[in-house]
């Protein structure tokens, strides 16, 4: 089993859809938690760090279900410029420096 | 602009060549990464650096050398490679590493280094 699974996708919504993915980790001693965003042939960039209260960035919403062991991101009101490579990914704090990606899920905001 | 930079942006090799890649962030970060990511894959951890030192070492073959000269600046060696080597090459750099709250582990990368080996 992978220690950070992915929906696979890939999701293709029209513009104005709302879209969830989720994301489960294996390891219960997982710390930090974050959605990252790559563009094609891009580098990952932080989208949102998530926290175990939830938290919301505009469009936005971020989950943490420790004890399912599940992160979920909510994209609303997608926009075409949503349309990337959605990135899980959970560090350890046993050990050092270990941040682990999940495979990623590919949305496409059609017109 | 990305406050990790990565050069060269694009290299071309032969198996018998040596090559660097170069990575420098002036963000006062403490931890540095190398990552090697393959098209339509996640990346994929290589080395990391923690306070100049090297802390993980994912079995890395020893044709990749990594090396840090100081905090700001992070080097990859290749030597020896071959064709599936090919790839992009992502470096990073974090405030901290384990321990340290959430916001200190966040990951800023740099643009990569495309790597193709012939």
């Amino acid at each position: 089993r992978k220690e950070v699974e992915q929906d696979p996708g890939p999701f293709n919504v029209p513009e104005g859809a709302t879209v969830a993915f989720n994301c489960t980790y294996s390891n219960s001693a997982s710390q930090s938690f974050f959605w990252y965003r790559q563009d094609c042939r891009k580098e990952p960039k932080l989208l949102m760090s998530v926290y175990s209260s939830g938290n919301e960035d505009g469009r936005f919403t971020a989950q943490l279900n420790r004890a399912s062991q599940y992160i979920s991101l909510l994209i609303r009101d997608s926009k075409l410029s949503d349309s990337a490579t959605y990135l899980c990914v959970v560090r350890y704090n046993t050990n050092a420096g270990k941040s682990t990606f999940g495979d990623g899920t590919t949305l496409t905001v059609k017109p | 602009d990305t406050e990790v930079t990565q050069t060269p942006k694009h290299l071309v090799m032969g198996m018998t060549n040596k090559k660097s890649l170069k990575c420098e962030q002036h963000m006062g970060h403490r931890a540095m990464y190398w990552y090697k990511q393959k098209a339509k894959k996640p990346p994929e951890l290589m080395f990391v650096y923690s306070y100049e030192k090297l802390s993980i070492n994912e079995s890395v073959p020893s044709r990749f050398s990594p090396e840090c000269p100081n905090s700001s600046l992070l080097n990859l060696h290749l030597h020896a490679l071959q064709p599936e080597d090919s790839a992009l090459y992502l470096c990073a750099s974090s405030q901290g590493s384990a321990g340290m709250v959430s916001g200190a582990n966040v990951l800023t990368f740099g643009a990569g280094s495309r790597l193709t080996v012939l």
